[in-house]
């Protein structure tokens, strides 16, 4: 079976410039997570769906994240405009209700 | 909300020896409990989790652990280390679907 798969594993970009994030979830998996891994901060949730529904985005750093699930096998997380401070592996995981999390690789972004 | 205290930001062991990572929560009933392995460049892995069925709960790679209610712990061994032990362990609470993350203990294997 196919993992999570996030895409792109890496990202350069330049402050100002906007980056999007790809993530397709395991086949059936009800509910999506995007987290952010910083040395500082460590596993942060940023929000999750649960069949394909925003339910809470209460870990979004600022309006410059938004994130969507327009089907059940593709989210996206999006940063308009990207500052030095996203730097950061973002994660994907997606679950069953009550299950464990199945992670992504993620995706490494610097943001010069 | 729940908080996860992980003992020992780098634990050092030789190959061989045994491997002891601490975890401590928070939680005062029997919460969904987990410990995830992160290799470099890697996402987090499952190596095993609590349910509330077995106190001793077996994993992959030869790992278990052990959740004792009255020490509110949860503490991650392996008899004997093997050099591709080496890697970033997280244990993780769950109160669906809210997942709390202790900061990590990387282990290193010496040979």
């Amino acid at each position: 079976d196919a993992g999570v798969i996030q895409s792109p594993r890496h990202e350069v970009t330049e402050m100002g410039q906007e980056v999007t994030l790809r993530c397709k979830p395991i086949s059936g998996h009800d509910y999506l997570f995007w987290y952010r891994q910083t040395m500082m901060r460590g596993l942060e949730l940023l929000i999750y769906f649960n069949n394909n529904v925003p339910i809470d985005d209460s870990g979004m750093p600022e309006d410059r994240f938004s994130a969507k699930m327009p089907n059940a096998s593709f989210s996206t997380l999006k940063i308009q405009p990207s500052e030095p401070r996203d730097s950061a592996v973002y994660f994907c995981a997606s679950s069953f209700s009550t299950g464990e999390l199945f992670f992504g690789e993620g995706s490494r972004l610097t943001v010069l | 909300a729940q908080s996860v205290t992980q003992l020992g930001s780098h634990v050092s062991v030789s190959e061989g020896a045994l491997v002891l990572l601490r975890c401590n929560y928070s939680s005062s009933v029997p919460p969904y409990l987990f410990w995830y392995v992160q290799y470099p460049n890697q996402g987090l892995q499952l190596l095993l989790k609590y349910t509330s069925a077995a106190t001793l709960v077996k994993g992959i790679n030869g790992f278990e652990a052990e959740f004792k209610k009255s020490e509110t712990s949860f503490h991650l061994t392996k008899p004997s280390a093997h050099m591709s032990d080496a890697a970033e362990y997280f244990c993780a609470v769950s109160e669906w679907p809210q997942f709390y993350f202790g900061t990590g203990t990387s282990l290193t294997v010496i040979p």
